[in-house]
């Protein structure tokens, strides 16, 4: 019963290291998506995919690179991390319908 | 391009009190939809959705209908529970071509229910 799996779900960087999310399901979906979510702002699309091999930018994919090289898994990865990337993340994923399943959440703060 | 707008927040109520939450949007094509409900330290959970014009979304007591003529989509209870206390999302998703089932979100709304 895992669904959508995150991973870490707290950390803390400091200015200029660098780190991955992991983000797993179980639900065989085509679709996946990494979101920020701030405060008075809502969640906001960073990068996305559509596929195994594929990714897309989101709304705010800046300082952002992302990885789809098996269908299961949804990599997100900050290269260089900025105060500015504190946020917590989500991740998605969906069978291309009208139903999005969602994480639990990763905690991020950068000092 | 698209976008939503909810109400402002945070919303406080007592037990067994009526709640509505406005959403409004803006979209070019026919757009979905869709209630998020996040507890404390949680996801995101859908409440409930709506595809098309004047259908109405349902669960567990919230309601919400697809107002084409009003770009709305207001989240409606009759009588709200302390366990209903969260954060509510109202978005939509993009039916076009490209249909990649990106959802679009508003700021989110805080309700605190009060026994």
């Amino acid at each position: 019963n895992a669904g959508v799996t995150q991973t870490p779900k707290f950390r803390v960087l400091k200015t200029g290291q660098s780190m991955t999310l992991l983000c797993a399901q179980d639900m065989n979906h085509e679709y996946m998506y990494w979101y920020r979510q701030d405060p008075g702002m809502g969640l906001r699309l960073i990068h996305y995919s559509v596929g195994e091999g594929t990714t897309a930018k989101g709304e705010v994919p800046d300082g952002y690179n992302v990885s789809r090289l098996k269908k299961q898994n949804f990599l997100l990865g900050l290269e260089s991390a900025a105060p500015s990337q504190t946020s917590v993340y989500f991740c998605a994923s969906s069978p291309g319908t009208y139903t999005i399943y969602f994480g639990e959440g990763s905690w991020l703060t950068v000092v | 391009g698209d976008s939503v707008t909810q109400m402002e927040g945070p919303v406080t109520l007592s037990e067994e009190a009526f709640l509505t939450i406005n959403c409004t949007y803006t979209a070019t094509g026919y757009p979905s939809l869709f209630w998020y409900v996040q507890y404390p330290g949680e996801g995101l959970q859908l409440l409930l959705k709506a595809t098309k014009a004047d259908d109405k979304g349902s669960n567990k007591g919230f309601e919400a209908t697809y107002r084409k003529e009003t770009t709305s989509f207001h989240l409606e209870k009759g009588s709200v529970q302390v366990s209903d206390s969260a954060v509510y999302f109202c978005a939509l998703s993009d039916n076009g071509s490209s249909n990649t089932g990106k959802l679009i979100f508003g700021q989110g709304t805080t309700l605190q229910v009060k026994p």
